[in-house]
């Protein structure tokens, strides 16, 4: 196991709801990143925290918005979902904000949204 | 055109039998490549990091071509828990980029 823990574990919303996704990173790592992954499909790369400050950021839209807190987990925040947001979302600790080190997944979150 | 393009499959194999599994990439400022293993439902993890040199882990064998862009790996001796999808990831800057994953299902 890797240590990274993610909760919940399955979520279904509705359309235009809004939805919170939280991440433990594994202890000592202090950079978290977010992925979506949606059925037959890579993860896609959402953004990166590192020591509470976005570090990096993919091409998804404003409304998928993040935090990270002092000790170091994360939320996801999505406002206005859509059906196309359905997907698993996973997070990965790592340790340091340069980008090299190995990022470690936790099991993800499952959002259905009807 | 997507950053990381690999054959989806699905490749079924015998136990025993040797895969390979090709991917390209399409930025040539990409800076480390891995390939990691899904299983169903499942979180990624990391299987194996790849370089230039080509590395080997057991049965597995990860090769680099930088010039080509293009990474590979070779299973040999196949094992019904080898079953799972292989990504290719490729990481620029911050971002781990992946393709869409080759499956892979061993048969007895």
């Amino acid at each position: 196991e890797t240590g990274v823990t993610q909760s919940p574990t399955h979520l279904i919303k509705t359309r235009g709801q809004q939805v919170t996704l939280r991440c433990s990173s594994q202890s000592g790592h202090n950079t978290v990143s977010w992925y979506q992954q949606a059925l037959g499909q890579g993860p896609q790369f959402i953004f990166q925290y590192y020591r509470e400050e976005e570090n990096g950021r993919g091409n998804f839209p404003p409304r998928f918005s993040g935090l990270q807190f002092p000790n170091y987990s994360s939320e996801l925040n999505v406002n206005a979902l859509e059906l196309d947001d359905s997907a698993l979302y996973l997070c990965a600790s790592s340790l340091g904000g340069s980008g090299t080190d190995t990022q470690y997944f936790g099991p993800g979150t499952r959002l259905t949204v009807l | 055109r997507k950053e990381v393009e690999q054959d989806p499959g699905p490749f079924n194999v015998p136990e025993g039998a040797t895969v390979a599994f090709n991917c390209t990439y399409s930025n040539s400022a990409s800076q480390s490549f891995f390939w990691y293993r899904q299983d169903c439902r499942k979180e990624p993890k990391l299987l194996m990091s790849v370089y230039s040199s080509g590395n080997e882990d057991g049965r597995f064998t990860a090769q680099l071509n930088r010039a080509s862009q293009y990474i590979s790996l070779l299973i040999r001796d196949s094992k019904l828990s080898d079953s799972a999808t292989y990504l290719c990831v490729v990481r620029r800057g911050y971002a781990l980029n992946f393709g869409k994953g080759t499956s892979l299902l061993v048969t007895p």
